[in-house]
């Protein structure tokens, strides 16, 4: 069964740097994007961007361009999210994603499966 | 605002048929086939219901179906069941400010 099972909830302080984990199981982790979607309590889901794992070619949402980096180690088939310098607005839930493709392996514009879900609490 | 709007909540009674609208622009929604829809309940991760407007993917029920007139899509479930409290979100591929996709604010569906 295709899973997406992401790293625990975290409480950090502004400025302190993170990195949260998602862990890909049973499919061909490679060939799937892999996009990020945060919400804010009380606002919408919000789409941060996507990396292909299979060249780490990866595409920002204006919002979180240069405010967030996403990678990924195949070897243990996990995309992560990082900061380097949180602020108190990235308190949010951050969901993984993986996008869907067609049966010829054309991605599309929907995601087939997603993680539970990291907190992210920033205070001081 | 949300980039896509959805009713804030909806109810039905068991057995009966509702539908969630998400209206967007001819930025997304009107301009592109490429509508999905989630359902979330609480403390589970979300879903995916439909996908290219009225696609359901495999182990979805066939209660669920999708449509789009214009600029607003639909979701209708029929045969409400207890299980179906949730709520559901509309996506759709946009063409704007370098995104992917737009979500709408969510739809509460209660089943009374």
């Amino acid at each position: 069964e295709v899973q997406l099972v992401q790293s625990g909830a975290v409480m950090k302080k502004p400025g302190e740097s993170l990195k949260i984990s998602c862990k890909g199981s049973d499919y061909g982790f490679t060939s799937y994007w892999i996009g990020w979607v945060r919400r804010v309590p009380g606002k919408d889901l919000e789409w941060m961007g996507i990396i292909y794992p299979g060249d780490s070619d990866a595409r920002y949402s204006p919002s979180f361009r240069g405010r967030v980096t996403f990678s990924v180690d195949n070897s243990i088939t996990t995309a992560f999210l990082q900061w380097s310098s949180l602020e108190a607005s990235d308190t949010a839930i951050y969901y993984c994603v993986r996008r869907g493709i067609t049966i010829s392996g054309v991605a599309e514009y929907f995601y087939d499966y997603w993680g539970q879900g990291t907190v992210v609490t920033v205070s001081s | 605002q949300s980039a896509l709007t959805q009713p804030a909540s909806v109810s039905g009674s068991p057995g009966q048929s509702i539908t969630i609208s998400c209206t967007g622009t001819s930025s997304d929604v009107g301009g592109y086939n490429f509508i999905s829809w989630y359902q979330q309940h609480p403390g589970k991760a979300p879903k995916l219901l439909i996908y290219d407007v009225d696609t359901r993917p495999s182990g979805v029920s066939s209660r669920f179906s999708g449509s789009k007139s214009g600029n607003t899509a639909s979701l209708t479930l029929s045969g409400l069941q207890t299980e179906d409290e949730a709520d559901y979100y509309c996506s759709s591929y946009t063409d704007i400010n370098n995104l992917e996709v737009v979500f709408g604010g969510g739809t509460k569906l209660t089943v009374l």
